[in-house]
């Protein structure tokens, strides 16, 4: 059980161009998504906390109309990075908790890695 | 000073020694206390999980929690060269919106 997937695993675009990744709880359903991302070697970086129908939350210097979260549903929350350039190049990781029955518990997607040329 | 304090390792150990990550504290909201396992280029899996003081153990992994000193620690017993990734621990307050805290992990390399 809590398992999440993300979709796309990883993706190379243009710079200029915007990503939309998503992240899906397969087996229970996520009234909060967590984002981060991770560079290499680096710990984890919460970018943004988004509960299920209202805006996301971003965390201090995360600049939110560059990584427009959106979670319509229960089961599925996405991260478009808009006009991403060379420096959005990074290890993409979304987490979900069900609070009823999980607590303060976060299970993990297997992450996107983005490539921006 | 950050909120929690990791031992930054690299850790370096032959299979089969008993190995020993920690991290300290300084929030005392923390009650939930959270082991992942990151291997390389893949999301951290959850591998064990303490609500408030005592002990946990699961196989050859026991998770410690010290809520008087702020001290958590993850125990491996007769370590493997699977068990060779990033061990990242995680805190939670007891609040609706609690959202987790991480350590920045401890890179565990088992040689055979």
């Amino acid at each position: 059980g809590a398992v999440v997937s993300q979709h796309p695993s990883w993706v190379i675009c243009k710079s200029g161009t915007s990503v939309k990744i998503e992240c899906r709880s397969l087996d229970f359903q996520a009234t909060t998504m967590f984002w981060y991302r991770q560079f290499p070697k680096q710990s984890l970086m919460l970018m943004a906390t988004s509960n299920e129908g209202s805006k996301a939350t971003y965390e201090q210097g995360v600049e939110k109309d560059k990584f427009l979260i959106n979670h319509a549903s229960l089961t599925l929350s996405t991260l478009t990075v808009t006009s991403a350039h060379p420096e959005d190049s990074s290890f993409y990781i979304c987490s979900a908790r069900d609070l009823e029955t999980q607590r303060n518990m976060q299970y993990f997607g297997p992450g996107t890695r983005l490539t921006v040329l | 000073q950050k909120e929690v304090e990791q031992d930054p390792g690299p850790l370096s150990v032959p299979e089969g020694a008993i190995v020993s990550l920690n991290c300290t504290y300084s929030n005392s909201a923390f009650q939930y206390f959270m082991w992942y396992r990151q291997y390389s280029r893949k999301g951290p899996e959850l591998l064990m999980y303490t609500y408030s003081s005592g002990n946990k153990e699961d196989g050859r992994f026991t998770a410690q929690v010290d809520k008087s000193s702020k001290y958590i620690s993850l125990f491996i017993r007769d370590s493997q060269p699977s068990d060779s990734a990033t061990y990242l621990c995680a805190m939670t307050p007891d609040t609706n919106a609690g959202k987790s805290t991480f350590g920045d992990g401890t890179t565990l390399t088992v040689k055979p």
